[in-house]
């Protein structure tokens, strides 16, 4: 799996869009990028993932730049239930182990 | 209705006692995982089923051993129970294919070991 790099941590305004970046530049052709969040107390979250194109969902949306080596989850109007711990994590799907690997992740603490 | 259930939440023992902690999915998924979560908040894969059979068995001391039943149940006994062995634990599934990697957490069951 690709390493991937993101700040340990953002604030974001209520109500503001939340913007959480990822580095992935030695990610390979076939290693889709995906977003889980941890809200504490709670397991992890699936949010979103992708290959190439950006995608959005009823939770977020992910901006993928044109040479893959970085990535972005948009949520749109973030509210203070969405503070939490963002993972971005780069695999293949479907292939080698049947794990996950989680990294530190972005705390993301949305401000009132 | 929980997709992805675990029970106790709370499991408080004293060392060397024996403990179980039972998983159920009731989404049809194959795959079933136990990860850990330590007190500095890392989650680490302890072991994967596919189809109740073991997949994946990570360093973890032999005092764990995973049982499946069926296809919907994935349940965790630990041995002789350490201090070390506090922390929290998360049961998932996933749907097979290319969607392995879309994983469905429980709420988590958190033991501490005194």
């Amino acid at each position: 799996d690709a390493k991937t790099t993101q700040p340990t941590s953002m604030d974001c305004a209520e109500g503001r869009a939340a913007n959480l970046p990822c580095n992935h530049s030695t990610i390979s052709g076939n290693e889709y990028v995906y977003w889980y969040r941890q809200i504490h107390s709670q397991g992890p979250q699936y949010i979103i993932h992708g290959l190439k194109n950006n995608e959005t969902n009823e939770m977020a949306s992910l901006i993928i730049t044109e040479d893959r080596k970085s990535s972005t989850l948009i949520l749109p109007h973030a509210t203070l239930r969405d503070t939490a711990v963002y993972y971005c994590i780069v695999r293949v799907a479907g292939a080698g182990s049947y794990q996950l690997t989680f990294g530190k992740g972005t705390k993301l603490s949305v401000i009132p | 209705d929980t997709a992805v259930s675990q029970t106790p939440k709370y499991l408080v023992t004293q060392m060397g006692n024996d403990k179980s902690i039972k998983c159920e999915q009731n989404l049809g998924h194959d795959t079933m995982y136990w990860y850990k979560q330590d007190s500095k908040k890392f989650l680490k894969i302890m072991f994967s089923y596919n189809n109740k059979e073991l997949i994946i068995n990570e360093t973890v001391p032999n005092r764990f051993s995973p049982k499946s039943p069926d296809k919907a149940h994935l349940n965790l006994h630990i041995n002789s129970l350490e201090l070390g062995d506090s922390a929290v634990y998360f049961c998932a599934s996933s749907p097979p294919g290319s969607l392995r990697e879309t994983q469905y957490f429980g709420p988590g069951t958190r033991l501490l070991v005194l």
